[in-house]
C-alpha cells in the first residue's frame, strides 16, 4: 500500500516561533512533492513545490531527503495567519509509470498571540 | 488570476439519486482531477483525466462514478445511486502538465440524506 504519513499535531506555537513538519512516503520511485495548506472547510492551496536541492520561499523552507523518503517544511517567524492544516502531497508512481497524487492526513498548526 | 470554479457549492440529495458535479478547469490546463474529502479525513484521489480519457482511478472510483468533458471547458463528475457514505466535499483540480502543481476549485459539499 502506497502511503504518505504525517504527524497530525496540533502544533501549538506562539507568534514568532519556528516550527517544522515532516512527512514520510512509502514509494521510493516518487518524483514530485508538494506542500499545500488547507484552511477549515476550504480547498487545498499550494504553498510550495519541493525540489531535490531544497527550496525557500520567504519564511518557508522545504527539504527533500530521498534516501530516508521524507520531506520537511520549516516555517520561520510564525504569524497568526499561518494557522492552518499543512498537507504533504506525493505523486506516487505506479507500475507502468503513471501516478496517483497521494495526500497525507495533514498537520494542524495553531499560532497564538 | 485564473482559477478553477465548481458548481454547485452545496448539493443536497436523497439516497439513491444521481448527482452531477461540475467543474471548469483553468483554460490552458490539460490534466484534470477529482478528489473527495470526508469531513475530518484526508483528501482522497478519485480520478485523473487527460486527452479525453481517464488516466488513473482509485479503488473508490467504481462503477457508481463517471467523468466526462462534455465540451471544451467543463469537467463533470457523475455519481449514480448515491449512498449516505458519499456525503463529502468533492474537489476538482487541474494542472498544466503531467505531475505539475495542481490548482483546486472551492469544492462542492455533497450531502446525501
Amino acid at each position: 500500500r502506497k502511503e504518505v504519513e504525517q504527524d497530525p499535531g496540533p502544533f501549538n506555537v506562539p507568534e514568532g516561533a519556528t516550527v517544522a513538519f515532516n512527512c514520510t512516503y512509502s514509494n521510493s520511485a516518487s518524483q514530485s512533492f508538494f506542500w499545500y495548506r488547507q484552511d477549515c472547510r476550504k480547498e487545498p492551496k499550494l504553498l510550495m513545490s519541493v525540489y531535490s536541492s531544497g527550496n525557500e520561499d520567504g519564511r518557508f523552507t522545504a527539504q527533500l531527503n530521498r534516501a530516508s523518503q521524507y520531506i520537511s517544511l520549516l516555517i520561520r517567524d510564525s504569524k497568526l495567519s499561518d494557522s492552518a492544516t499543512y498537507l504533504c502531497v506525493v505523486n506516487m508512481i505506479l507500475e507502468g509509470g503513471s501516478y496517483i497524487p497521494t495526500f497525507g492526513r495533514g498537520t494542524s498548526l495553531i499560532v497564538h498571540p | 488570476e485564473p482559477e478553477v470554479t465548481q458548481t454547485p457549492s452545496h448539493q443536497v440529495t436523497q439516497m439513491g439519486q444521481e448527482v452531477i458535479l461540475r467543474c471548469v478547469p483553468i483554460s490552458n490546463h490539460l490534466y484534470f482531477y477529482w478528489y473527495r474529502q470526508i469531513l475530518g479525513q484526508k483528501v482522497e484521489f478519485l480520478v485523473s483525466f487527460y486527452n479525453n480519457e481517464i488516466s488513473e482511478k482509485s479503488e473508490i472510483f467504481d462503477d457508481q462514478f463517471s467523468v466526462e468533458r462534455p465540451d471544451g471547458s467543463n469537467f463533470t463528475l457523475k455519481i449514480r445511486s448515491t449512498k449516505l457514505e458519499d456525503s463529502a466535499m468533492y474537489f476538482c483540480a487541474s494542472s498544466e502538465a503531467n505531475q505539475a502543481v495542481q490548482y483546486f476549485g472551492p469544492g462542492t459539499r455533497l450531502t446525501v440524506l
